[in-house]
């Protein structure tokens, strides 16, 4: 099992252009989430999926989109990038049958807008 | 969900056990307390979970207070590999799946 990949890995933005952050689980997990990293600090969550079809706000909505694609995939979308979007992008899943006690995250996508 | 302290960093030395404290006295009954860690650039991962009762498994052993308003994550041999942000989560089960991370701890093991 590949457990939770991300894609890409790293990408460089200009202001005000637009990408889609990919994440992908194979653990047929039905919790999804999206985070992100500023330096120094812990992660905040932006958006979640708690089943396929439905997605909530997390602490740090504002300036995102996401889609729950499939059971398998949620992906994360910059309309409009800002310098204040420049963070590490973690994607988690986790398995609501079980409690949803463990979150399995991916390896990160590091975001740079200048 | 109840808030958490940590100290910002500590140190052990490699085979030691490391003692890592966590504040959580306005936690509520329905709250578990969760440790996960954050080595540098990867993505956290999870150690260990515990509502009342100490709990241990291969990576780790978590003690909780009897009134449940601090814990101890125990990393029994430490090794330089254990160099990471340790964080102490308090989460009820309703809280809509959510995990709010605070500011960690970050514990250097030293040779």
């Amino acid at each position: 099992n590949a457990g939770v990949t991300q894609t890409p890995k790293f990408q460089v933005l200009k202001t005000g252009q637009s990408m889609t952050l990919q994440c992908a689980q194979d653990m047929n997990h039905n919790s999804m989430y999206w985070y992100r990293q500023d330096p120094g600090m812990g992660l905040r969550l932006i958006y979640y999926s708690a089943s396929e079809g439905t997605t909530d706000k997390g602490e740090v909505p504002n300036g995102y989109n996401v889609s729950r694609l499939n059971k398998r995939e949620f992906s994360l979308r910059l309309e409009s990038a800002a310098p204040s979007q420049t963070s590490v992008y973690f994607c988690a899943s986790s398995d609501r049958d079980r409690g949803d006690y463990e979150q399995y995250f991916g390896p990160g996508t590091r975001l740079t807008v200048t | 969900d109840a808030k958490t302290t940590q100290p910002p960093s500590m140190d052990c030395a490699e085979g030691r056990a490391a003692n890592l404290p966590c504040n959580h006295s306005t936690i509520s009954g329905n709250e578990y307390v969760y440790w996960y860690r954050q080595i540098h650039s990867q993505g956290p991962q999870y150690i260990i979970h515990g509502l009342k009762n100490n709990e241990t498994n291969e990576m780790a052993s978590l003690i909780i207070t009897e009134d449940r308003k601090s814990s101890t994550l125990i990393l029994p041999h430490a090794t330089l590999r254990d160099t990471a942000v340790y964080y102490c989560i308090v989460r009820s089960d309703n809280a809509g799946n959510m995990l709010t991370f605070g500011g960690g701890t970050r514990l250097m093991v030293k040779p």
